[in-house]
């Protein structure tokens, strides 16, 4: 198995601030990574796929970046829909997820 | 409006078994991977299974291969998870979600699975 390892896994921020989270894979992936944003009780949504392509109807405050192994999602500037839980999955081999970061608020 | 919406989930003994389904509408064609997913209470997500276009490739997690089955039926617009020799730790919500090989980009609202005597 393929292990995921996000960092950190609670960020405490307030609105308006730039969020960054960390991903790595404990092999090298390509840039087969993807992003979820999940709210308490909801299924996940699609944030970035291919490490750095936006989701159709994703806020462009929202992007990824990196290859390899080690990946980021960075939020530009932290809005109040975005306090959230975001987990990072590879599917370089059979999808594997990391084990979430709790955005909450500051 | 595309529209994934998942059943037969609910409390189950310890060895039991238990099917559930995944009801998809909204879609133009059934050319897309679906997986199952599912997250214990308070817990991450962790993927189960995934099966491609025409059902004749799965792959399964470690920690369900041998127990749990994925199928599709096609003409049903359904998928399925027929899972076997439940224990304690499968109880979790399960979602499908429909996208490509790795990908989940259509999700559906889960289905709670309690496996405890």
């Amino acid at each position: 198995d393929i292990q995921m390892t996000q960092s950190p896994s609670t960020l405490s921020a307030s609105v308006g601030d730039r969020v960054t989270i960390t991903c790595r894979a404990s092999q090298t992936i390509s840039y087969w990574l993807a992003w979820y944003q999940q709210k308490p009780g909801k299924a996940p949504k699609l944030l970035i796929y291919d490490a750095s392509s936006l989701q159709s109807g994703v806020p462009s405050r929202f992007s990824g970046s990196g290859s390899g192994a080690e990946f980021t999602l960075t939020i530009s500037t932290l809005q109040p829909d975005d306090f959230a839980t975001y987990y990072c999955q590879q599917y370089n081999s059979y999808p594997t997820f990391g084990g979430g970061t709790k955005v909450e608020i500051k | 409006e595309v529209l994934l919406v998942e059943s037969g989930g609910g409390l189950v003994q310890p060895g039991g078994s238990l099917r559930l389904s995944c009801e998809a509408s909204g879609f133009t064609s059934n050319s897309d991977w679906m997986h199952w997913v599912r997250q214990a209470p308070g817990k991450g997500l962790l993927w189960v299974s995934r099966i491609n276009s025409d059902g004749y490739i799965t792959t399964y997690a470690e920690s369900v291969r041998g127990r749990f089955t994925i199928s599709r039926d096609n003409t049903k617009n359904t998928l399925y998870l027929q899972m076997n020799s439940l224990r304690a730790e499968d109880t979790a919500v399960y979602y499908c979600a429909r996208g490509s090989t790795g990908v989940g980009l259509y999700w559906g609202q889960g289905t709670l699975v309690t496996v405890s005597s």
